[in-house]
């Protein structure tokens, strides 16, 4: 099965900051990865799936780049309401695998 | 608006098996394949297993595989999650979520809460 792996797993940031995030696919999985943002005591949300399509609705702070089998969620600018624990999902074919999540906090 | 909505909280003795309900509503049920994701307490998410809806085909991550058993009733467009030979390693949130193919996981139900307990 496809390894992902995720990181760091914890970041602290100032607000206004630029955060990257990164995921790295043990094998090609073309750009069928996805991430989500999940609060503490909340439900995973959909921000970006394609390596780079945003869902509607989520800032334009947020955005993904591919480059080989490696993916990175970058926030342009940190934001409190941030504060939120993302994950990377690959899902070209099943086991449809997380990363094992990034917690990003504000310093 | 499109909704998933679950069932409510289990407790399970060890050994026991557990079934969970994920409702859909505001979209055609057939469309989207329901998969089935788990998190244990301060632990990140992990993939059990995924149904399509409109064939009855499913499919599991390996460490499930003998004891998920996932189904649909097209007549009340309800999604089942079946975990068999309870331990306590599977206490953990539950929850469905929507997926079509080359997308992710867009709608996902509130989590049920399965407890394995002596």
């Amino acid at each position: 099965d496809v390894q992902m792996t995720q990181s760091p797993s914890s970041l602290s940031a100032s607000v206004g900051d630029r955060v990257t995030i990164t995921c790295r696919a043990s094998q090609d999985i073309s750009n069928y990865l996805a991430w989500y943002q999940q609060n503490p005591g909340k439900v995973p949300r959909l921000l970006i799936d394609v390596a780079s399509t945003l869902q509607p609705g989520v800032p334009s702070r947020f955005s993904g780049s591919a480059f080989g089998t490696v993916f990175i969620l970058t926030i342009s600018s940190l934001q409190p309401e941030d504060v939120a624990t993302y994950y990377c999902q690959k899902y070209d074919r099943a086991p449809l695998t997380f990363g094992g999540g990034t917690k990003v906090e504000i310093k | 608006q499109v909704q998933l909505m679950q069932s409510g909280a289990e407790v399970r003795k060890p050994g026991a098996s557990v079934k969970v309900s994920c409702r859909a509503s505001g979209y055609i049920f057939d469309t989207f394949d329901i998969n089935w994701v788990r998190q244990a307490t301060g632990q990140g998410l992990e993939f059990m297993g995924y149904m399509k809806p409109d064939s009855g085909e499913s499919g599991s991550a390996q460490k499930f595989q003998g004891r998920l058993t996932m189904t649909r009733d097209t007549s009340t467009n309800t999604a089942y999650m079946d975990l068999s030979s309870l331990s306590f390693d599977d206490t953990a949130v539950y929850f469905c979520a929507r997926k079509r193919f080359g997308e992710g996981m867009d709608v996902w139900g509130q989590g049920t809460t399965v407890t394995v307990s002596s």
